[in-house]
């Protein structure tokens, strides 16, 4: 079963716009992490947020958690056509294991 | 510094044949290793996950079946493919150890597999 839901399910916006992605979980956490995935291609992971951590940051990448809503999100500010891809999020339900469960994904396209 | 390759990168297989997906970790020693599926379009579901030789978790039951010879060697197998195992097949690996690493997963470049 899938332990990750990300929405919007696909995102257009004009390059130089902020795009914000969500993702919910159904399970108490350790951490959670957001990766990403050009089309055809293994995923690259972007950030780790613990779960005492609230808000993250690296680069253009703004991450929060909210563990009381079991939701994060995923902020790219100033985006770019190069950042054209799928996210996802991904969590670890038992303590311990690393056995990542990762969501549906969501799709960006920014266009130039 | 640490890599990881996954063969073949895509494979054409017709209905009933066998499969063999290999997938081998450098630079790092005791790995946990893992194989996710993606349906085109669709999120990541994962397969089989091993913490160390000969140790298989299987999250899924199917005609899919995964070996772990050596360490940092993880292999994929059917005996006979169905079409529903279309798809592209993802392997990874993390650090076991907790306070060694984040538990960032590092993944492979990935196999597409056609089953006709």
């Amino acid at each position: 079963s899938q332990q990750g839901e990300e929405d919007p399910q696909a995102l257009s916006i004009q390059e130089g716009e902020n795009a914000t992605m969500n993702c919910s979980y159904k399970t108490s956490i350790n951490n959670l992490q957001w990766y990403r995935q050009n089309s055809g291609r293994g995923l690259v992971h972007l950030i780790l947020i613990r779960s005492n951590e609230r808000e993250k940051h690296s680069g253009r990448l703004r991450v929060t958690l909210d563990t009381s809503k079991k939701s994060s999100s995923l902020l790219i500010t100033a985006s770019r056509a190069a950042d054209t891809a799928s996210y996802f999020c991904a969590t670890d339900p038992h303590s311990g294991t690393y056995k990542y469960i990762f969501g549906t994904g969501t799709r960006l396209k920014v266009l130039a | 510094s640490q890599t990881i390759h996954q063969w073949p990168a895509t494979l054409v297989q017709p209905v009933g044949s066998p499969l063999s997906l290999e997938c081998t970790v450098e630079g790092t020693s005791n790995p946990n290793l893992y194989w996710y599926r993606q349906a085109a379009g669709r999120g990541l579901q994962l397969l089989f996950y091993s913490v160390g030789i000969g140790q298989i978790s299987s999250e899924v039951p199917q005609n899919l079946s995964a070996s772990r010879p050596q360490d940092r060697q993880f292999i994929l197998s059917s005996k006979k493919l169905l079409l529903s195992d279309s798809g592209f097949y993802l392997c990874a690996w993390s650090l076991r150890d907790f306070g060694r690493g984040t538990g960032e997963l590092f993944f492979g470049e990935g196999s597409r597999l056609t089953v006709l």
